[in-house]
């Protein structure tokens, strides 16, 4: 299994409060991706990194801000909370040198609700 | 807007018999396509994965067929055990930055 770890594993906060999700890898991958999983939905990306310091949007990137200071971390922050946030998150991760036809690789999530 | 669709929800099949879970796909950009199995409480784990280029990529139970023509792509499994009940991701991508998940198979694999 990749070395990837996701902090905190369950969170509960109210609507309104900043909220940081962190993804931790040991494996040295130069893409990092954030992922929210909801019923109906499958997985749909948030943001993802293919460096340190290089970031961009995905598919439902509105209300969520990232960061990556590190090879080996990456931030999710949910700056005001909003009910519609309640989901399981997850990192992922992959090399970046296949040019492509990469596989990702999912941490064990974590599952937020907004109150 | 739904680039990869499975339409099963759900899927019971007995032990021993073959599972069969179907994805289909809309953009023709993607060329890469993968399946993960997760179980609850975890995240998603790799499965197996097909190339555009080819039509068939078979690992040991797990065989994936591609439909180019058809946009169209399944996961065999056979023989199917009691310990493959999960849910099952179809996934597309053509290229690091945009792989496209559908909403997931229920399988259930009944002694």
């Amino acid at each position: 299994d990749a070395g990837i770890t996701q902090s905190p594993r369950h969170k509960v906060t109210e609507t309104g409060t900043p909220v940081t999700l962190r993804c931790h890898q040991t494996e040295n991958h130069r893409y990092m991706y954030w992922y929210r999983q909801d019923p109906g939905h499958g997985l749909r990306l948030i943001h993802y990194s293919y460096g340190v310091k290089d970031t961009d949007k995905g598919e439902v990137s509105d209300g969520y801000s990232v960061s990556r200071s590190k090879t080996e971390d990456f931030l999710l922050t949910l700056e005001s909370a909003t009910s519609s946030q309640t989901s399981v998150y997850f990192c992922a991760i992959s090399p970046g040198t296949s040019g492509g036809e990469e596989t990702q690789y999912f941490g064990p999530g974590t599952r937020l609700l907004v109150l | 807007d739904q680039q990869v669709k499975q339409n099963s929800p759900s899927l019971s099949v007995q032990e021993g018999r073959i599972s069969i879970l179907n994805c289909d796909y809309t953009n023709s950009m993607f060329d890469y396509f993968l399946w993960y199995k997760k179980y609850p409480a975890e995240g998603p784990t790799f499965l197996i994965s097909i190339s555009s280029i080819k039509d068939k990529n078979e690992d040991g139970r797990f065989t994936v067929f591609l439909n180019k023509s058809a946009k169209h792509l399944s996961l065999h499994i056979v023989p199917s055990q009691p310990g493959d009940s999960a849910v099952y991701f179809c996934a597309a991508a053509y290229n690091n930055n945009d792989m496209r998940f559908g909403a997931g198979t229920r399988l259930t694999v009944k002694p």
